[in-house]
């Protein structure tokens, strides 16, 4: 079946505009969340959502960050007034319910790249 | 806070040689602990997992690794690696709670030689 699919692939923008950021997460995955990977880094937790609603969006760095989940299926990551530090890979990753599998499944990521 | 510790950046070896991946990792309360490989250009992909049961586990690809409780590690070893092997490698701890809570280590990267 189809993976985790990210949408752009890549993205350049300029300081101060707005983007979004897409995930289609595998069909029947319940969980979903948002990374963000800099350059010779690991992962960095970003939000997470069971179906439709942010079960913990603490790693959000501010209030520029957003996601939304409207109908438990696809995400969007949102960052308003964009700066150069956002420029990084954002990833996103899909599971099933807790308790029954804790694997994550990735999606190739979108490289954001903030002129 | 969870933490994860992957004290070699880059490890260099040559292929047909064994090699060790090394993670530790800082809660000591019950732990689910992953490895996750990244080549070039690519998602991240699992390697293996612990969940509970055998503190020796298997993954793809040939690798395996083993979880220590006493010394809060979870290396990675294969005993004979492929020019394909070479790629980014991430150990990850849960404390079975999603979000915050599953943490990734710096990465290793694997540099298999000819």
């Amino acid at each position: 079946g189809a993976g985790v699919s990210q949408t752009p692939s890549n993205k350049v923008t300029e300081k101060g505009k707005y983007v979004e950021l897409r995930c289609d997460p595998i069909s029947g995955h319940t969980a979903l969340y948002w990374y963000r990977q800099s350059l010779g880094q690991g992962p960095e937790f970003l939000i997470y959502f069971q179906g439709t609603g942010a079960a913990d969006d603490s790693g959000l760095p501010n209030d520029r960050f957003f996601a939304v989940r409207p109908e438990g299926s696809v995400s969007t990551l949102k960052i308003q007034r964009t700066e150069r530090g956002d420029s990084a890979v954002y990833l996103c990753a899909s599971s099933s319910e807790p308790g029954v599998s804790y694997e994550q499944y990735f999606g190739p990521g979108t490289r954001l790249t903030v002129t | 806070a969870q933490s994860v510790t992957q004290l070699d950046s880059q490890v260099p070896v040559f292929e047909e040689a064994p090699v060790e991946l090394r993670c530790n990792y800082s809660s000591s309360v019950s732990v689910y602990l992953f490895w996750y490989v990244q080549y070039p250009n690519q998602g991240l992909q699992l390697l293996l997992k612990y969940l509970s049961g055998s503190t020796l586990v298997k993954g793809i690809n040939g690798f395996e690794a083993e979880f220590n409780k006493s010394q809060t590690s979870f290396h990675l070893r294969k005993p004979s690696v492929h020019i394909s092997d070479t790629a980014e490698y991430f150990c990850a701890v849960s404390d079975g709670n999603y979000g915050q809570n599953f943490v990734f280590g710096p990465g290793t990267r694997l540099s298999v030689l000819p």
